[in-house]
């Protein structure tokens, strides 16, 4: 079992929809939660970050994590063509390591 | 702030050359990550600072590869000698306990050994 795993996608919705972005992790102790987008032939950026269960919003964007569930999600309202790019859910343990998912490649179609 | 620099951008070298890659990280940042990334496994740690101090190089491939960190502003990652199979894109990230963990990473490095 991988330590984060993501759905690589495609994931299609049209333009205005809410995309929805899952990600699951195999450490319980893990503590913090990331959210990146990358465009193509581009580096991770940071979009979200999560520490505590529940939902955290920033403009279009949703966070939530359930640690129990060992789940964290990402939510974009709105959708546009713009956020047409691969998300990657981090976790960090409270030690250095942060361990990535290998991303899901989200398309907002026009 | 500048952000992580990475230089160079783009590197095409032949095979059993030696490549040096670099990274300034960001100012005031104690913590330094070298990534690798492609398609097939996604972003992998290859070697974390602390402090200048390698604290984890478990994900360096093989011996070809030595990563270091001179001073607090500059690291280099190193392969000797390159082989196809090193072709990916190699990131620098850097953060700082108060950054709440949070990653910045450099634009990366393009490798393609031919």
């Amino acid at each position: 079992q991988k330590e984060v795993e993501q759905n690589s996608g495609p994931l299609s919705v049209p333009e205005g929809a809410i995309a929805s972005l899952n990600c699951t992790y195999s450490d319980r102790g893990s503590q913090s939660f990331f959210w990146y987008r990358q465009y193509s032939g581009k580096s991770p950026e940071l979009i979200m970050s999560i520490y505590s269960n529940g939902d955290k919003e920033d403009g279009r964007f949703t966070a939530q994590l359930n640690k129990a569930s060992q789940y964290v999600s990402l939510l974009i309202r709105d959708s546009q063509p713009s956020d047409s790019a691969t998300y990657l859910c981090a976790v960090h343990s409270g030690t250095y390591k942060y361990i990535f998912g290998t991303g899901t490649r989200l398309k907002v179609l026009a | 702030d500048a952000g992580v620099i990475q230089s160079p951008r783009h590197e095409v070298t032949e095979m059993g050359q030696e490549v040096t890659l670099r990274c300034k990280p960001i100012s005031g940042h104690n913590s330094l990550f070298w990534y690798r990334q492609t398609m097939m496994r996604g972003l992998e740690l290859l070697i974390y600072f602390n402090n200048n101090v390698p604290i984890d190089d478990s994900g360096m491939p093989e011996d070809r590869f030595s990563a270091k960190m001179p001073n607090a502003s500059f690291s280099t990652l190193k392969i000797q000698p390159s082989e196809p199979r090193d072709s990916a894109v190699y990131f620098c990230a850097s953060t700082t306990s108060g950054a709440g963990g949070i990653q910045y990473f450099g634009a990366g490095t393009r490798l393609s050994v031919l």
